[in-house]
């Protein structure tokens, strides 16, 4: 469904180490997935997409995996910058509803 | 070229009165979506209008309204103000019929409600 308001979760990892960010979305007719960053009192912003008939896209530090299995997509993010400390969200274009739903978020902590 | 900019940054409003937030998308974008976003939690969909209709909304009241105008820019009203409804409110556009396209977000407005 929507996005719903719970507490976000937290991920704290060490400057250095790789980080792994997972996401259920819940709609196997979506087609179309993307991770935003949102830093501290910025809107979302967008890091990496990937389209259903994809399983993986990598960028500069960062990799999408996408699993239309057990509807699961997961961000991984390598070796982790106190700069990409911020909540990272997923987000689904679910055909026929609204262009992008988003899931709850999880919160990214990286200690120097 | 601009990105999506919403105004007012900040808005102080008291319970009951109304509050009208802004936003013009990227130049060409014909979608605009609104979010909520209350402190440290995720985003709530609220809005989705394109070319100048209401295509969708969210489980929020009808006191949530809004209207986009024929330049694609978008007012987000929320009237009977609660105390509930101090938050973030993110404004998005994007170009609906291009699909699988990602939607550019502004800095949002932050509404606090006393």
């Amino acid at each position: 469904g929507e996005s719903v308001g719970l507490h976000l979760p937290t991920l704290s990892v060490q400057e250095g180490d790789n980080s792994i960010i997972n996401c259920a979305y819940s709609n196997s007719a979506s087609d179309y997935f993307i991770w935003y960053k949102q830093e501290s009192g910025k809107g979302p912003q967008f890091i990496i997409d990937i389209r259903s008939n994809m399983d993986k896209r990598q960028g500069q530090r960062v990799t999408v995996l996408l699993n239309k299995t057990v509807k699961h997509l997961s961000l991984q993010i390598a070796a982790t910058q106190p700069g990409d400390s911020a909540v990272y969200f997923c987000a689904e274009n679910r055909p026929g509803f609204q262009k992008l739903v988003f899931g709850t978020g999880t919160r990214l902590l990286v200690s120097p | 070229e601009a990105g999506v900019t919403q105004s007012p940054t900040h808005l102080i409003k008291t319970r009951g009165q109304q509050a009208t937030l802004r936003c013009s998308p990227i130049s060409g974008h014909t979608s605009v979506y609104w979010y909520q976003q209350a402190l440290g939690l995720g985003l709530q969909f609220l809005l989705w209008y394109d070319e100048g209709e209401e295509r969708n909304r969210g489980n929020f009241p009808p006191r949530f309204s809004g209207r986009q105008f024929p330049n694609y820019s978008s007012e987000l009203n929320v009237n009977a103000l609660e105390l509930e409804d101090s938050a973030l409110y993110l404004c998005a556009s994007s170009f609906w019929q291009q699909e699988n396209t990602e939607a550019f977000f502004g800095q949002g407005t932050r509404l606090t409600v006393v």
